[in-house]
């Protein structure tokens, strides 16, 4: 079975600019997570869906969106970047509603000069 | 506030030397405990889940426990490729997962 993947694998913006991410789970699996990795944080939760819905948002601005298709495949979307959104953005998929192991993709590094 | 310690923060081990980490929690409404390994530019890969205390799991030389306030992961006569950072994480009640700092594991030959 594929894993998770995402693109792009890498990416380089710079400030103000807007950038989407895309995340394709496991297949079977219809909740998708997405988190934010930097060498000062650590990994911290930014939202999750489950059927084209938001069910859990973490504590990050509005310039912080996604969003989910009926094919459960997710996207993220950072507006008006700043310096600090350089960071590792990790998706992670899950099949069941409680209890559920989280499989993470390979991520995407992007980097704002 | 909900929070996740590990230690320590680095650890170097010669092969075969075993070793243990720690991953102490402060959370209201746990329902599970997870570890995740995790190589440099890679996303972390799936080690195990514990959902309550006395509960143990192993994977080759890798053994984790639960207990009521924290969880261990004892590496047994590690090699260098099981050098990586591992990660513990606890899901709450309303599923999101909360990462400790992690614990960067260095095996030398």
């Amino acid at each position: 079975k594929a894993g998770v993947t995402q693109t792009p694998r890498y990416l380089i913006k710079t400030r103000g600019q807007q950038v989407t991410l895309s995340c394709s789970p496991i297949s079977g699996h219809r909740s998708v997570s997405w988190y934010q990795q930097t060498p000062g944080q650590g990994l911290q939760f930014l939202f999750e869906y489950f059927s084209e819905t938001q069910r859990n948002k973490g504590n990050f601005p509005g310039r912080f969106s996604g969003r989910q298709f009926s094919n459960s495949r997710s996207e993220m979307n950072v507006s008006t970047l700043e310096l600090g959104d350089s960071a590792l953005y990790l998706c992670a998929s899950s099949s069941r509603l409680d209890r559920e192991t989280q499989y993470f993709g390979p991520g995407t590094r992007l980097l704002v000069l | 506030e909900d929070q996740v310690t590990q230690s320590p923060e680095a650890l170097r081990l010669q092969e075969g030397e075993s070793s243990s980490l720690n991953c102490s929690y402060t959370v209201s409404g746990l329902r599970g405990l997870f570890w995740y390994r995790q190589d440099p530019g890679k996303g972390p890969e799936f080690l195990f889940t514990l959902y309550s205390a006395g509960e143990e799991k192993e994977k080759e030389r890798l053994k984790a426990t639960l207990t009521k306030k924290e969880s261990f992961l004892h590496i047994t006569a590690p090699k260098p490729e099981d050098s990586a950072t591992y990660l513990c994480a606890v899901q709450l009640n309303d599923y999101k997962l909360s990462f400790g700092a992690g614990t960067t594991v260095t095996v030398r030959a």
